[in-house]
């Protein structure tokens, strides 16, 4: 079946220096992808999304990539601050009306 | 601006009871979204509505039902729970299909079941 995971459960950063947020699907069908930042006890905010027909997108901060030939996603924030800190998902689009969620990652920004 | 209002935000049932969770759009948005989310887990899609007709589905299970209303918004139903039903419940909106249309999420509903 489709499946959307990350490689790191846990990612600590020095503040000021760049993140890197990684993002294996399987779903070689999906064209497209989002970025979503959980913080404790509140619900997923949409960072930043990037269709299939892209390899880049660049928001404020945050650059999503995409490699379509090895099913890989990933989110660089820059300058990572004490706010980054979160849980970050990437999903997955099936078609339609259903985003599948991968496996978050915990980002730690150290001060 | 307007979010993604749900209610109640905390419920605690006992195992076999029934609860009901409801989810309130943003103006104007035509689809609704449930999603469980266990502790440390991500999201699990549940079901989906687009005007008022169930336009997808996921891991619902049978105990659980779903509607979208005429103004709407949805409520979630669960009945016979059971203590894995305990979780953080997330409604979600957005116009139309969500490919290219961005998904706004409630806070979301703690349920707990004792």
């Amino acid at each position: 079946g489709e499946s959307v995971g990350l490689h790191l459960p846990t990612l600590s950063v020095q503040e000021g220096d760049n993140s890197i947020i990684n993002c294996a699907y399987s779903n070689s069908a999906s064209d497209y992808f989002i970025w979503y930042k959980q913080e404790s006890g509140k619900g997923p905010q949409f960072i930043i999304d990037i269709r299939s027909n892209m390899d880049k997108r660049q928001g404020q901060r945050v650059t999503v990539l995409l490699n379509k030939t090895v099913k890989h996603l990933s989110l660089q924030i820059a300058a990572t601050q004490p706010g980054d800190s979160a849980v970050y998902f990437c999903a997955e689009n099936t078609g339609g009306f259903k985003t599948i969620f991968g496996a978050g990652t915990r980002l730690f920004v150290k001060a | 601006a307007a979010g993604v209002i749900q209610s109640p935000r905390h419920l605690i049932k006992e195992k076999r009871e029934t609860a009901t969770l409801k989810c309130y759009p943003i103006p104007r948005h035509d689809t609704v979204y449930w999603y469980q989310q266990g502790p440390g887990q991500d999201p699990q899609f549940l079901i989906s509505f687009y005007e008022k007709m169930q336009s997808d589905k996921g891991s619902i299970p049978d105990r659980f039902s779903a509607q979208q209303f005429s103004d709407y918004h949805s409520e979630l139903n669960m009945s016979s729970l059971e203590l894995g039903d305990s979780a953080l419940y997330f409604c979600a909106s957005s116009t139309g299909q969500s490919i290219g249309n961005t998904i706004y999420f409630g806070e979301g509903s703690w349920l707990t079941v004792v």
